[in-house]
């Protein structure tokens, strides 16, 4: 096993398209993060699953942002009608839930997003 | 709710010599998890060390050690013997236990620079 993967490492659209991107966690892992990153800014917490329920969204994710984990094992995040403001690193991130502080996530190389 | 500061945008360390890098937390939860994570140019965040809120001695991970001082709300990086390779961004990070369900938040990191 490889590590989390992210598909693809850059998109460029135009505003008002819309855009699906795709994160393979390590397969043993029951949990799946998104996570949203700006140019000089720590990652931001998009939403999570646990196997296919998506079980916490944040206030970040607008009703143009979807995401799936249909069978428990990959993911994907769609935006709907992007914006500028959209331009970011998505991150995918994965864990396999045991103790609940020590919880280590091991992240992909990330989808880099321009909006233009 | 979680909150990590860092303070520090930048630092540089010379080539062999032992860098600490700031981070103080603020939580109301009686238990958490501070990490740090390092982000290199190419995207993905690696994890270097984990400290639990109860744990008697400081984490360490190699040449990464954790600075916890409980009181004053504290979780510094020192890294010894630097080496051109820790170039990188540099995130502390944590997690608290009340929900049971919080995810991982992030501080602003800190760009670290290690000359030769």
């Amino acid at each position: 096993d490889t590590g989390v993967s992210q598909d693809p490492r850059h998109k460029i659209t135009k505003r008002g398209q819309n855009v699906t991107f795709r994160c393979d966690p390590i397969s043993e892992h029951n949990r799946l993060y998104w996570y949203r990153q700006t140019l000089g800014q720590g990652p931001e917490f998009l939403t999570y699953f646990q196997n296919e329920a998506q079980l916490e969204k944040s206030r970040l994710l607008s009703d143009r942002f979807s995401a799936e984990r249909p069978k428990g094992s990959f993911s994907t995040l769609e935006i709907q009608r992007t914006e500028q403001g959209d331009s970011a690193m998505y991150l995918c991130a994965s864990s396999f839930l045991g103790a609940t502080t020590n919880e280590k996530l091991f992240f992909g190389s990330g989808t880099q997003l321009s909006v233009l | 709710a979680q909150k990590i500061t860092q303070t520090q945008p930048g630092m540089f360390v010379q080539e062999k010599e032992a860098v600490t890098l700031d981070c103080t937390y603020d939580t109301s939860d009686p238990s958490y998890g501070l990490f740090w994570y390092k982000q290199p140019s190419s995207g993905e965040m690696i994890f270097l060390i984990y400290q639990g809120s109860y744990d008697q001695q400081n984490a360490t991970e190699g040449r990464y050690s954790l600075n916890f001082q409980k009181a004053r709300k504290s979780a510094n990086l020192v890294i010894s013997a630097s080496q051109l390779g820790d170039s990188a961004m540099y995130f502390c990070a944590m997690r608290g236990s009340l929900s049971g369900n919080t995810p991982l938040v992030f501080g602003k990191g800190t760009r670290l620079s290690v000359i030769a």
